[in-house]
């Protein structure tokens, strides 16, 4: 099985701090991507990554980058957290070579920002 | 640009019902769609993944249409129960896209 982890399930953070939000899968899949949630706004991708040192952004970039060093490892930076950006965060991973597969997703992070 | 929609936002049913949650995309341009659930505070569960070359799939309780023709979906969950209260989220993932396109979801309540 598939299995995709986040470091925290809940964060708190003050406005300013730099944040970071890691995920690691294990099935050694080429993309892998950054969500968040937020109540009547539904998912949106945040940014993605199709292959190690390789990055998109997503509908959402602003306030955020990330890095990917190894293959199995994305993460998410908030260089200067602000109160909107509390929510809760989703990685998820997709292979490239079984594209039929879908999309694998991790338990997520509640981020709250004071 | 792709839109996903789900109808309706909130459902309650009481235990034992069959019951269909819709879901309709704009482009039938699709690579895939897939059906996941959603625990309050928790990540999401793929219960289903269609090719777009199928009509249907099934785990279970639970049968996933599609109609790409129409941009439709419907995930039929047979004889209800409580422990099936979720949220339920349809992502398309398109043919010249990189990443899922979700609804909003259909929150489901089934009571004892």
């Amino acid at each position: 099985d598939v299995k995709v982890t986040q470091s925290s399930r809940y964060l708190v953070k003050r406005t300013g701090e730099k944040v970071f939000l890691e995920c690691v899968q294990d099935m050694d899949h080429e993309n892998m991507f950054w969500y968040r949630q937020d109540p009547g706004l539904g998912l949106r991708l945040i940014y993605f990554s199709y292959d190690v040192k390789m990055k998109e952004k997503g509908d959402i970039p602003e306030g955020y980058s990330v890095s990917r060093e190894k293959k199995e490892r994305f993460s998410l930076i908030l260089e200067s957290a602000s109160t909107n950006q509390t929510s809760m965060y989703l990685c998820a991973s997709r292979g490239l070579k079984d594209r039929r597969s879908g999309e694998f997703f991790g338990p997520g992070t509640r981020l709250t920002v004071l | 640009k792709q839109e996903v929609t789900q109808i309706p936002a909130a459902l309650s049913v009481p235990e034992g019902e069959n019951l269909v949650l819709n879901c309709s995309f704009t482009d039938s341009a699709i690579y895939n769609l897939q059906w996941f659930r959603q625990d309050p505070g928790k990540g999401l569960t793929s219960l289903l993944l269609i090719q777009s070359s199928q009509r249907e799939q099934t785990s279970g309780r639970l049968n996933a249409s599609l109609d790409k023709s129409s941009g439709r979906s419907t995930l039929y969950i047979a004889a209800s129960q409580p422990g099936d209260s979720a949220t339920y989220l349809c992502a398309v993932f398109n043919q010249a896209g990189t990443a899922l396109i979700f609804g909003k979801g259909t929150t489901l309540s089934v009571s004892s």
